[in-house]
């Protein structure tokens, strides 16, 4: 069974410009959640989403959003980008999003902001 | 005050040692314990998994869990070279609010030197 997919590994970009980040889970999954991780802050939750809507949302301002496709894959947009923004987006996948399952993370998107 | 405090370490054991990481935690609606590890430049795979308090194991790892001091610790005995990575506490609480939120330790980093 092929594991949670992020695309792409790796980004740079420039402040002010903004970023869309790729997540599949793995196969059967319908809960895609977002983290951020960076050396000062650890992983941070960013949001959650289950059959297309968002049910949960961590404190995070409003240039970070998402969406989530009908076949679970998900999307997570950074607008009008930040230094503070540089870091290791991770995008997990679990069942339900029930806090009694099993959390499966991808390997990340790197994002450089310059 | 951050609700879960893990030591960041650094941690350097040589092999065969027993490892022991632990984290404590204020928030006393967190049900759900688990232990993950990461390496570098990957995402954080799920090492375990455990429900209230009690001990678990699983092969050289063991997991301890005590709810009325709001303490967890992850046991590793014989130690190896390959589990050198970042181990990372993580807890979740029941309830509908917490869907796919998990909130993590700083995390520890562990080198295990032949």
């Amino acid at each position: 069974k092929a594991g949670v997919t992020q695309t792409p590994r790796y980004l740079i970009k420039t402040r002010g410009q903004q970023v869309t980040l790729s997540c599949s889970p793995i196969s059967g999954h319908r809960s895609v959640s977002w983290y951020q991780q960076t050396p000062g802050q650890g992983l941070q939750f960013l949001f959650e989403y289950f059959s297309e809507t968002q049910r949960n949302k961590g404190n995070f301002p409003g240039r970070f959003s998402g969406r989530q496709f009908s076949n679970s894959r998900s999307e997570m947009n950074v607008s009008t980008l930040e230094l503070g923004d540089s870091a290791l987006y991770l995008c997990a996948s679990s069942l339900r999003g029930s806090t009694n399952e099993k959390l499966f993370f991808g390997s990340g998107t790197q994002l450089s902001v310059l | 005050q951050k609700e879960v405090e893990q030591d960041p370490g650094p941690l350097s054991v040589p092999e065969g040692a027993i490892v022991s990481l632990n984290c404590t935690y204020s928030n006393s609606a967190f049900q759900y314990f688990m232990w993950y590890r990461q390496y570098s430049r990957k995402g954080p795979e799920l090492l375990m998994y455990t429900y209230s308090s009690g001990n678990k194991e699983d092969g050289r790892f063991t997991a301890q869990v005590d709810k009325s001091s709001k303490y967890i610790s992850l046991f590793i005995r014989d130690s190896q070279p390959s589990d050198s990575a970042t181990y990372l506490c993580a807890m979740a609480s029941g309830g509908g609010t917490s869907y796919g939120k998990l909130t993590f330790g700083q995390g520890t980093i562990l080198t295990v030197h032949p």
